[in-house]
């Protein structure tokens, strides 16, 4: 079968630095989302990960590992402004994205 | 990255009532749009996969008659509610691709359905 699983709830402090790990459960895995979801809003695109290892990008770095079906984000620097719910997500072998319920952030000064 | 633009944003009607939302992809051309719904703290549902000039590909469990999805053009998919129920209400979101796959897939911006 296949799930995903992620954190329903994280609090970190402004300027401090946080993980979000995603844990998933596949046969046909073609990659792994990270999305960033305002309250109120659509999703907006984060990383995409289909190798093993760290792809940073500015204050957000994805990591990835198929062996171990686990991935996180990690987010540096924090600002009040990324208090927000993150999603991931993997793609699996028919090419379809399966969402994880999503970690809301909340970030305190 | 490439827009997308759903319209609305959001919208009341009334129960009985059909609503219709517009996706559309302003600066590609989109070969797959993708409609989801998402109701509060849950994660998003794929509700069906439309391809320019043909038929929308369901997800089990989504009316396709109460659902009515149209993708007439490379940059417009239309999705609409017919005969809305006040359980039809939640957030719905398309988003497009220029490939068969979701990779490379942008958003729009979701819109919010209120039936009363």
């Amino acid at each position: 079968g296949q799930n995903i699983d992620q954190p329903t709830e994280m609090t970190a402090t402004e300027g401090a630095i946080v993980q979000i790990n995603c844990t998933y459960q596949t046969s046909g895995f073609n990659g792994l989302f990270w999305y960033q979801q305002h309250a109120g809003e659509a999703p907006t695109f984060l990383s995409y990960n289909v190798l093993d290892g760290l792809e940073e990008k500015g204050r957000f770095s994805s990591f990835l590992s198929r062996s171990k079906g686990y991935s996180y984000l990690l987010l540096k620097e924090l600002q009040m402004k990324d208090s927000a719910s993150y999603l991931c997500a993997f793609m699996d072998s028919n090419y379809q994205l399966i969402w994880g319920a999503g970690t809301k952030l909340i970030i305190k000064p | 990255g490439a827009v997308v633009s759903q319209h609305p944003s959001w919208v009341i009607c009334k129960s009985g009532t059909s609503v219709k939302i517009e996706c559309r992809s302003l600066d590609f051309q989109a070969t797959t749009m993708f409609w989801y719904r998402q109701f509060p703290k849950q994660s998003l549902m794929l509700m069906a996969t439309s391809n320019e000039g043909s038929k929308a590909t369901y997800e089990q469990g989504v009316e396709k008659d109460k659902f009515l999805i149209n993708h007439a053009s490379l940059t417009l998919s239309t999705l609409t509610v017919t005969s809305a129920h006040p359980e039809d209400s939640s957030f719905y979101i398309c988003s497009a691709s220029v490939w068969d796959s979701h990779t490379e897939a942008f958003f729009g911006q979701g819109t919010r359905l209120t039936v009363v």
